[in-house]
């Protein structure tokens, strides 16, 4: 019920194209969606996030996809950067004061030049 | 000031050793977190504090124990650790009130530790 599965595990991009990771849950409680994106030997810097009464969000080239019906989301990154390359994580959460954030396994994102 | 800030970045210590991680923020957040990272996966929640009480503790060995001294300070104290407690420990902070954008959680740049 927890759980938060993402994919793919890692993916290999050439510049300037669309990298696409999928997550889906199962719990419909959750009610916030962020995308963390990490460095190596950095903390998780939290991209874009959404919440279910939204269908779509877009923060320049990032946007999340949200289907609450398939209890899908998905990060879509446009005109793909070598700086881009990271590992993605998706993470759900159900706020009541703090909020505990169910991480999906991270998408490692490799663009090319 | 959006920051979290966290000290050491690197830590080497042995088992029979005693140490202490050390994370600040000063965004007025009243929820602070302790995570474990280890390579290639994800964040693993360890402890929550929310108004510098303890209200979450994953599980954890004892022989990791948190402290929050005050509504901008985490402190995690080490004791015999083992060498599997080799990771990246985060911290993180949001405003322990609200939901979803207003209490998105900002994570610190973490300590390596190195457990010999």
């Amino acid at each position: 019920q927890q759980q938060v599965k993402q994919s793919p595990q890692s993916l290999i991009v050439q510049k300037g194209g669309i990298s696409i990771i999928n997550c889906a849950y199962e719990n419909t409680a959750f009610d916030y969606f962020p995308w963390y994106q990490q460095f190596p030997g950095k903390g998780p810097a939290l991209l874009i996030a959404i919440r279910p009464d939204v269908s779509e969000k877009k923060e320049g080239r990032f946007t999340i996809s949200f289907n609450k019906s398939a209890k899908q989301f998905s990060l879509h990154i446009m005109d793909s950067q070598p700086g881009d390359s990271a590992t993605y994580f998706c993470a759900a959460s159900m706020n009541s004061g703090y909020s505990t954030l169910t991480f999906g396994k991270g998408t490692m994102l490799l663009v090319s030049p | 000031d959006t920051e979290v800030t966290q000290t050491p970045k690197h830590l080497v210590m042995g088992m029979t050793n005693k140490k202490s991680l050390k994370c600040e923020q000063h965004m007025g957040h009243r929820a602070m977190y302790w995570y474990k990272q280890k390579a290639k996966k994800p964040p693993e929640l360890m402890f929550v504090y929310s108004y510098e009480k303890l209200s979450i503790n994953e599980s954890v060995p004892s022989r990791f124990s948190p402290e929050c001294p005050n509504s901008s300070l985490l402190n995690l104290h080490l004791h015999a650790l083992q060498p599997e407690d080799s990771a990246l420990y985060l911290c993180a902070s949001s405003h322990g009130q609200g939901k979803g954008e207003n209490n998105e959680q900002f994570f610190g740049p973490g300590t390596r530790l190195t457990v010999l």
